[in-house]
């Protein structure tokens, strides 16, 4: 299995809504990553997970909540988002360490619409 | 610090004809480029990747990419472009010192006509 597969592909939810994207892999990577994208920009990073801790924190406001609860799975829990949160959602996988050559795998994303 | 620049918004080619997608880079260390490919409302295709070594490489889909040290380039190429081409194409440098972390450019869409 080489993919990382994303649930739910497309979300519409009201900015009192508490909703959660999930992200699934079995390529045994052990690093896992959100990415929010706007339309026609690159991906921007929000969380990494290495080992099932989270390694790095963008600054991301507090009404996205990452989770990993073990070393397949990644979550994204939401609540209180804004309409400007609307965008493409996606997760991304790799191997975990310094060697150069260790690329992403990126899922299909989750187009959240936020109303 | 790392970044890599694409000067193009938007290239335009017709079917057939050769295309370059233009990638520039700026890093402190050893560069370790990628391409990736997106189409519409999918995630990002890995394309191909630059470590070391031979400065022509060779990805998927027929694409291939030149590393230039002395022009810190690393431009994206096909020799006959297909219409299926056509989608939104992402250079990016990964941090040789801080595992994990990639820094894309600003995407160029990629038109290929009939």
């Amino acid at each position: 299995d080489t993919e990382v597969t994303q649930t739910p592909k497309h979300l519409v939810m009201g900015m009192t809504n508490k909703k959660s994207l999930k992200c699934e892999q079995h390529m045994g990577h052990r690093a896992m990553y959100w990415y929010k994208q706007k339309a026609k920009k690159p991906p921007e990073l929000m969380f990494v997970y290495s080992y099932e801790k989270l390694s790095i924190n963008e600054s991301v406001p507090s009404r996205f909540s990452p989770e990993c609860p073990n070393s397949s799975l990644l979550n994204l829990h939401l609540h209180a988002l804004q309409p400007e949160d609307s965008a493409l959602y996606l997760c991304a996988s790799s191997q975990v360490g310094r060697a150069p050559n260790y690329g992403y795998t990126f899922g299909s994303g989750t187009r959240l619409t936020v109303v | 610090a790392q970044s890599v620049a694409q000067p193009e918004d938007q290239v335009n080619v017709a079917e057939g004809n050769p295309l370059t997608v233009k990638c520039t880079y700026s890093v402190s260390g050893n560069p370790y480029l990628f391409w990736y490919v997106q189409y519409p409302n999918r995630g990002l295709q890995f394309l191909l990747k630059y470590i070391t070594g031979d400065n022509l490489v060779k990805g998927s889909y027929g694409f291939e990419a030149e590393f230039n040290k002395s022009q810190t380039s690393f431009h994206l190429k096909k020799p006959s472009a297909l219409v299926s081409d056509s989608a939104l194409y992402f250079c990016a440098v990964r941090h040789a010192s801080y595992f994990n972390k990639f820094y894309f450019g600003s995407g160029t869409k990629l038109n290929v006509k009939p």
